[in-house]
């Protein structure tokens, strides 16, 4: 079976503040493909990355980069420099070739951050 | 370009009224999803339709619950005798979809906000 698990619940920073935001998967599939998606207060889904199991590279966009290991089975999302517009909720999902199609969401991190 | 929409934005229904939510998706995107958000549940799968393949209706969770994709294109989900746990915001997305299907980027819809009285 497939889980994503984001332990951390709700995260509160000060503007200008680096955080990091967790995310753990589960998968027998040797073909993957990790998400990350952000839902502000309006409620839309907004796409942010995706990550397939054969490239374990990072990546960076602006202030925003994500940290993909294997070995962890982690693929976390940092935001460097936070900005008030950043306060959403953020999904990690995961979806492989056992699961065509299906997204496996993990529960969220609600993020704050204070001016 | 648009993107995926989905109407009503918010619905109002009394326990044991049918509802209908439609979907409309990226023009040209094949594959077809609709997600649940609940405050307990987090964001489940419901079904996805991909092209002319049977639909995988694995997520819906009673038979109250049905969608069909007419053309190809646009979606309807309907849930018939509503109870009050089927309150939550549903959720559209469409992707484009070539070979197996794996991994391609669900690009998701505002959603439809039901409340269940």
């Amino acid at each position: 079976a497939q889980k994503v698990t984001q332990a951390q619940t709700e995260i509160s920073v000060v503007e200008k503040e680096d955080v990091t935001l967790d995310c753990v998967y589960e998968t027998r599939d040797t073909t993957y493909y990790l998400f990350w998606y952000k839902q502000p207060p309006s409620g839309e889904l907004v796409f942010l990355i995706r990550r397939n199991s054969f490239d374990e590279q990072n990546e960076i966009s602006g202030r925003y980069s994500w940290n993909f290991q294997k070995s962890t089975s982690s693929f976390n999302f940092t935001i460097t420099a936070s900005q008030v517009v950043d306060s959403a909720v953020y999904f990690c999902a995961l979806t492989g070739s056992s699961n065509t199609g299906k997204l496996i969401f993990g529960q969220g991190t609600t993020l704050q951050v204070k001016p | 370009g648009a993107g995926v929409s989905q109407s009503p934005s918010n619905k109002v229904t009394e326990k044991g009224k049918d509802v209908e939510l439609r979907c409309d998706p990226i023009s040209g995107h094949t594959a077809l999803y609709w997600y649940r958000q609940s405050l307990g549940q987090g964001l489940e799968f419901l079904i996805y339709f991909q092209g002319n393949s049977a639909p995988d209706k694995s997520g819906l969770p009673s038979d109250r619950f049905s969608a069909e994709r007419t053309g190809g294109s646009v979606s309807t989900l309907t849930i018939q005798r509503t109870q009050q746990e089927d309150s939550a915001v549903y959720l559209c997305a469409s992707s484009f979809t070539s070979g197996q299907g794996v991994g391609e980027t669900q690009y998701f819809g505002p959603g439809t906000r039901l409340l269940v009285l």
